[in-house]
């Protein structure tokens, strides 16, 4: 059972170079988030699926979309990256049954830096 | 609006000593409270949540939490800190409102330091 994982680990983009994160649960889980973790300001809600099909848009959606591809994965891609985006990355995973005490479990994070 | 605000970016502790962390929330309705630890270059894990079953909450690794309605707080404390507690530590409200069911938002972290 590994919970949550994102790949990759590391990566460097030049401006306006895009890629994407990958990330999967094997929890069964229903809703799936993606965060950015930058120094001082906590984790900021960028996109967030509900259910397998949805997606909504958190607190900092500009300059990224989704797409929840399946149960297990749910993926965050940046178009056009920007020096602004670089930051740490997390997804995460919930039931989504326990409503607002469902706990998130975290995937180890992907470290982007943009030239 | 719901937000949380956790007081010092940075706590130093002495091995031994006792561990504060505080978080404050603004809250319009019942608030849902959460304690996340992050070791280093990892990612956060659930120390305790306040569900309104208790005001004192216990998590992992000994930590607990107390609600205070009246202070509007969920401090973080733990009696004797060890070195492997050494993290950050976040402190998280759930969102209410319709479609925003498991959304949390996340105070600004608390760096932990232990000394020996």
């Amino acid at each position: 059972n590994a919970g949550v994982t994102q790949t990759p680990k590391f990566q460097v983009l030049k401006t306006g170079q895009s890629m994407t994160l990958q990330c999967a649960q094997d929890m069964n889980h229903n809703s799936m988030y993606w965060y950015r973790q930058d120094p001082g300001m906590g984790l900021r809600l960028i996109y967030y699926s509900a259910s397998e099909g949805t997606t909504d848009k958190g607190e900092v959606p500009n300059g990224y979309n989704v797409s929840r591809l399946n149960k297990r994965e749910f993926s965050l891609r940046l178009e056009s990256a920007a020096p602004s985006q670089t930051s740490v990355y997390f997804c995460a995973s919930s039931s989504g049954t326990g409503g607002l005490v469902d706990t998130q479990y975290f995937g180890p994070g992907t470290r982007l830096t943009v030239l | 609006a719901q937000s949380v605000t956790q007081l010092g970016s940075h706590v130093s502790v002495s091995e031994g000593a006792l561990v504060l962390l505080r978080c404050n929330y603004s809250s319009s309705v019942p608030p849902y409270l959460f304690w996340y630890v992050q070791y280093p270059n990892q990612g956060l894990q659930l120390l305790l949540k306040y569900t309104s079953a208790a005001t004192l909450v216990k998590g992992i690794n000994g930590f607990e939490a107390e609600f205070k309605k009246s202070e509007t707080s969920f401090h973080l404390t733990k009696p004797s800190a060890h070195m492997s507690d050494a993290a950050e530590y976040f402190c998280a409200v759930s969102l209410h409102g319709s479609g925003n069911t498991g959304k949390l938002i996340f105070g600004q972290g608390t760096t932990l330091q232990v000394k020996p």
